[in-house]
């Protein structure tokens, strides 16, 4: 089966600009994560679908990132205006259900980097 | 919430090396997973593990969930080996990092 497909893989804007990531769970994988990585700290849940609906968005640092899943597929996650600080790499991952024998699969990640 | 820790946070090998890095985490979890970030960034799921003994090749992973930790062994390390070494606990309905372990094996 096809992983779990991030675009685009690196991303430089600048500082204010505006940046939307992609994530293509597994085929039939209900459940969605976001993940970030911000300067070689520790990896950071932001949130967690379940199919379209937003299970737990508590990681969301602020108003300024948006995600969303509509049709209960692939998600994006927006970043508007970005801020220096927003550099890292996102990582989204998805899992057949919620439950915990249920692993979870990352995608390569999405390496934003904002000047 | 549920906090997880990493030892050591950094490792420095030979090549051909054996090493064990470990997992600590503060309450009950539901599962445990351990990942390899190669230095091209991309998170490697290496095993799935809530509890007894894996092996894959050179590497096996021992959770002890009653006593709350779990292991990572790799043995014979190669160059390749190299990068950050994270567990995850899966937590309610969420998983939860530890800070990671940077492995550096030199040639």
């Amino acid at each position: 089966e096809a992983g779990v497909t991030q675009f685009p893989s690196h991303s430089v804007i600048e500082k204010g600009q505006t940046v939307t990531l992609r994530c293509d769970p597994i085929s039939g994988h209900d459940n969605l994560y976001w993940y970030r990585r911000v300067m070689g700290k520790e990896i950071k849940f932001l949130l967690h679908f379940v199919k379209e609906s937003k299970q737990d968005e508590s990681g969301m640092p602020n108003n300024r990132f948006l995600a969303e899943r509509t049709g209960g597929t692939y998600s994006t996650l927006k970043v508007q205006p970005a801020e220096l600080e927003d550099s890292g790499v996102y990582f989204c991952a998805s899992s057949r259900t919620s439950s915990y024998n249920s692993p979870l699969h990352f995608g390569n990640g999405t390496r934003l980097t904002v000047t | 919430g549920i906090q997880v820790e990493q030892s050591p946070p950094d490792l420095i090998l030979q090549e051909g090396a054996n090493s064990t890095l470990r997992c600590n985490f503060s309450d009950s979890v539901n599962n445990l997973q351990w990942f390899h970030q190669n230095p091209w960034g991309q998170l490697i799921n290496l095993f799935y593990i809530p509890s007894g003994t894996k092996q894959n090749g050179r590497l096996s992973a021992t959770t002890v969930a009653t006593e709350r930790y779990s292991l990572l062994y790799i043995s014979s390390s190669q160059t390749t080996d190299s990068g950050v070494y994270f567990c995850a606990a899966h937590y309610g309905q969420n998983f939860v990092f530890g800070p990671g372990t940077r492995l550096s094996v030199l040639p």
